[in-house]
């Protein structure tokens, strides 16, 4: 069974930095494309960033170009996100998912909260 | 950037209804679309990939079609579980994006 647990979360002031893990589980983690999207209280879903199976193609939102940075450690089957810079409009749950061969975003974790106030 | 327009915002509907929700992109994204079911406190669930594709273990009244800019998820006869808010997503190309969603609520 497919499991992806985030973690990392919390209140954080603006400016600040957190970093955010996804622990995966159940599958070929070093297969596979991993993507992260967030939604802010009251909001839609945004997407993040995502990150290719071996780190070789990393992309990002315009929103959080320069600020966010995701990795991952296929021997700790983990992709990270790296928050850097935050402002109030970056609070909201974070979630991880993995990506399959003609789906993104198949299967996604529970996310974890990010609360950016001073 | 592609764009995802979603319609309606919100829906009223009831137990047995069949409705309809559509995605607009801002340029093509030929088949490159998927809808995903949201509850609160719930992981998102994926429901429909590839604009028409059941993902595995979705009840089949789920349905999805379209193509280059217009796509539409039906849901045939509605449950009690359905009642949530349903999302489209592009992934033509970088940076993807969600439509604005649609919540589905009971009449």
């Amino acid at each position: 069974e497919v499991q992806l647990v985030e973690s990392g979360g919390g209140l954080v002031k603006p400016g600040g930095s957190l970093r955010l893990s996804c622990a995966a589980s159940g599958f070929t983690f070093s297969s596979s494309s991993m993507t992260w999207v967030r939604q802010a209280p009251g909001k839609g879903l945004e997407w993040l960033s995502c990150i290719s199976s071996t780190s070789t193609y990393i992309y990002y939102a315009d929103s959080v170009r320069g600020r966010f940075s995701i990795s991952r450690d296929n021997a700790k089957n983990s992709v990270y996100l790296q928050l850097n810079s935050l402002r109030a409009e970056d609070t909201g749950v974070y979630y991880c998912a993995r990506d399959r061969e003609g789906a993104v975003a198949a299967y996604w974790g529970q996310g974890t909260l990010v609360t950016v106030s001073s | 950037d592609i764009q995802m327009t979603q319609s309606p915002s919100t829906l009223s509907a009831s137990v047995g209804d069949r409705v309809t929700i559509t995605c607009r992109a801002s340029q093509s994204i030929t088949d490159w679309l998927a809808w995903y079911q949201l509850k609160p406190g719930k992981a998102p669930k994926l429901l429909i990939y590839k604009a028409s594709s059941l993902e595995t273990g979705v009840p089949s009244r789920f349905s999805g079609s379209g193509s280059g800019t217009e796509f539409t998820l039906t849901i045939s006869s509605l449950q009690p579980d359905d009642f949530a808010t349903y999302y489209c997503h592009h992934y033509k190309s970088y940076p993807y994006s969600f439509g604005q969603g649609t919540k589905l609520e009971i009449k």
